[in-house]
């Protein structure tokens, strides 16, 4: 079955500061990956995805992530941190294969991020 | 263009009494997913449906949860006899297609179980 670590529960950053969330994720062969946020009482809204291509994804927000396949890693940054960058940060997988449960999403825990002014 | 739409957003029952959840998903979406979020957890999958079909179920607690997803109208995720520990967000996504990457959920029904 596959996992997703997101190291860190809570990060805090000063506005402008740079934004690094961490996900890490177990899989012998590559998933998809996917970044989501959630602000409180709201949906999870999608921020970016890899599927293929590309390996530095480009998102929402200024948001964007790199996937780094030796270290089986999918980190979130943002150059400068803003208020409105606050919020709950979900990394989620599934898997690659057509003919499977591709549908089906594997949630880190999240990654609540406080912007300080 | 409406997004996923779910409601209630706030369901309030007491132990035992039966909690009714509602996904109404983007026009034209004939996939649904729900998902369950637990305090202080990430979400995790329920079940996936297609209009009047149950796809996978495996994410489904055995007993007292139901789900379906009707020709006509919204998908109902169905919780009979509630207990304490079903007190959750409950988050509803759709999707045009299988193998569609990176669908977007519904604002949620949050269900707190007195």
């Amino acid at each position: 079955a596959q996992s997703v670590t997101q190291l860190g529960s809570h990060v805090s950053v000063s506005e402008g500061a740079l934004v690094l969330l961490r996900c890490n994720y177990s899989s012998s062969v590559p998933p998809y990956l996917f970044w989501y946020v959630q602000y409180p009482n709201q949906g999870l809204q999608l921020l970016l995805k890899y599927t293929t291509g590309a390996t530095l994804v480009k998102g929402i927000n200024g948001f964007e992530a790199e996937f780094k396949k030796s270290e089986t890693s999918f980190h979130l940054t943002k150059p400068s941190a803003h208020m409105s960058d606050a919020a709950e940060y979900f990394c989620a997988v599934s898997d690659r294969d057509s003919g499977g449960s591709n549908y089906k999403l594997t949630f880190g825990k999240g990654t609540l991020l406080t912007v300080n002014p | 263009n409406a997004g996923v739409m779910q409601n209630p957003r706030h369901l309030v029952r007491r132990r035992g009494q039966e909690a009714r959840l509602r996904c109404s998903p983007v026009k034209g979406h004939s996939h649904v997913y729900w998902y369950r979020q637990l305090p202080e957890e990430g979400l995790k999958f329920m079940v996936y449906l297609q209009k009047e079909n149950i796809i996978d179920e495996s994410g489904m607690p055995k007993e007292r949860f139901s789900a379906e997803f009707p020709k006509e109208g919204p998908s109902i995720l169905r919780i009979q006899q509630v207990v304490r520990g079903d007190s959750a967000a409950y988050f509803c996504a759709s999707s045009p297609r299988q193998g569609y990457y990176g669908y977007t959920f519904g604002s949620g029904t949050r269900l707190t179980v007195v």
